[in-house]
């Protein structure tokens, strides 16, 4: 079955530091992906998105590309905020009904 | 405000008990799915809706689990004679009718419903 890993947390950083948070998944066929993120005491938001091999997404200075040959969709952000403090989630979306698989979260402290 | 609602925010119950939540999604959207978390897990995937029609659920679903969405717009998960491992975060979420086997459409969440089994 499909299935999302992605690295144990939590992920402590200086403020400005460049972030990375790796996710590699197994699905069969052409699997969406997507970072989520849940910010302290807030429900889950979309941070971005990406549906075919090769697609980057982007948001809010955050990217993540989409790799077939490598089955990874890792996060980046070049510069961290003490705002990005929050826990994140990589999932997929393998079947026509749309239903996420996530990973088990990744915690990031940003520290100023 | 025209998110995702979910009603009570927190339950606290005993074991044996029933227990039902309400999620109201965003107004036009005809998909709406069920998932539950536990502590340091991510979201996992009890039920989806289309309209009114439950048409997936998840092996964590067991018979005590019940969920309904009555003329395709709120939808509630009844939990009959909880147990202590009940315990955890159910979340809801909404999204946009269906487009394509690939389309990346978003899903709303809700803030989900805690609920802590004695």
């Amino acid at each position: 079955g499909n299935s999302v890993t992605q690295m144990e947390g939590p992920v402590t950083l200086s403020e400005e530091a460049f972030l990375t948070i790796n996710c590699t998944y197994t699905a069969t066929g052409y699997p969406s992906l997507f970072w989520y993120v849940q910010y302290p005491g807030e429900g889950l938001q979309l941070l971005l998105k990406a549906t075919k091999a090769d697609d980057k997404g982007s948001n809010k200075g955050f990217e993540a590309t989409y790799r077939k040959e490598t089955t990874s969709f890792h996060l980046e952000k070049g510069s961290v905020q003490v705002s990005d403090s929050a826990v994140y989630f990589c999932a997929l979306k393998g079947d026509s009904w749309g239903k996420l698989q996530f990973g088990a979260g990744t915690q990031v402290v940003v520290t100023p | 405000d025209t998110g995702v609602s979910q009603n009570p925010r927190h339950k606290i119950t005993k074991r044996g008990q029933n227990v039902t939540f309400r999620c109201d999604p965003i107004s036009e959207h005809n998909r709406l799915y069920w998932y539950r978390q536990t502590l340091g897990q991510g979201p996992e995937f009890l039920t989806y809706f289309q309209n009114e029609a439950q048409l997936e659920k998840s092996r964590l679903l067991s018979d005590r689990f019940s969920a309904e969405r009555p003329k395709g717009s709120f939808s509630t998960l009844e939990i009959q004679r909880t147990e202590q491992g009940d315990s955890a975060m159910y979340l809801c979420a909404s999204s946009p009718a269906f487009r394509e086997a690939t389309s990346g459409d978003e899903q709303f969440f809700g803030p989900g419903t805690r609920l802590t089994v004695l």
